[in-house]
């Protein structure tokens, strides 16, 4: 079965602090896709990153991070010098092929409410 | 704008009233689909459309709802005699084919749906 974790539920930081999220994820599937997606109050789902199985690298975009290890089936998520407008809901999602997952249904975590103070 | 709209944002309805939602995707998207979203939990896959064709169904998706893309471009998600448990948000997203699950999925506003 294809599950995803993100065991904190809320976190609360002042601004210009760094914070990291957390993702762990269980799959059989032998290529599979991480996501994570934003979700400010208005509702939307922003696609932030997509990573595949197979590419292990570290990835930076601005303030944003990504710190994907397969050894512990992680995919975690840093933003750096937190800012106001960072307060949203940030979701981890996995995508399968092989086993349970069809092409497209995406498996969320519950995600974790981020609030950044000024 | 050409993101994935949805309409109505916001529908109230009675207990055992019909409600429909509209979902326009991206224009060049040939994939669909459709996730309801409760308070407090992450989206959950409902079902999703490759142009007209409706590929897969989520047990979540009872026999009072029925989703349709009849000509491979908008898509209507119907539920009859709704319930208080059917109030959510629901989330319609499209996406291209790339022959493979990695393909990037974008998703709308939501529409929210409250049964009193």
């Amino acid at each position: 079965a294809q599950k995803v974790t993100q065991a904190q539920t809320e976190i609360s930081v002042v601004e210009k602090e760094d914070v990291t999220l957390d993702c762990v994820y269980e799959t059989r599937d032998t290529t599979y896709y991480l996501f994570w997606y934003k979700q400010p109050p208005s509702g939307e789902l922003v696609f932030l990153i997509r990573r595949n199985s197979f590419d292990e690298q570290n990835e930076i975009s601005g303030r944003y991070s990504w710190n994907f290890q397969k050894s512990t089936s992680s995919f975690n998520f840093t933003i750096t010098a937190s800012q106001v407008v960072d307060s949203a809901v940030y979701f981890c999602a996995l995508s399968g092929l092989n086993y349970g997952g069809s092409q497209g249904n995406l498996i969320f975590g519950k995600g974790t409410k981020l609030s950044v103070k000024p | 704008d050409t993101g994935v709209s949805q309409d109505p944002r916001h529908k109230i309805t009675k207990r055992g009233q019909n409600v429909t939602f509209r979902c326009d995707p991206i224009s060049e998207h040939n994939r669909l689909y459709w996730y309801r979203q409760t308070l407090g939990q992450g989206p959950e896959f409902l079902t999703y459309f490759q142009n007209e064709a409706q590929l897969e169904k989520s047990r979540l998706l009872s026999d009072r709802f029925s989703a349709e893309r009849p000509k491979g471009s908008f898509s209507t998600l119907e539920i009859q005699r709704t319930e208080q448990g059917d109030s959510a948000m629901y989330l319609c997203a499209s996406s291209t084919r790339q022959g493979n699950s990695g393909n990037t999925i974008y998703f709308g506003e939501g529409s929210w749906l409250t049964v009193v």
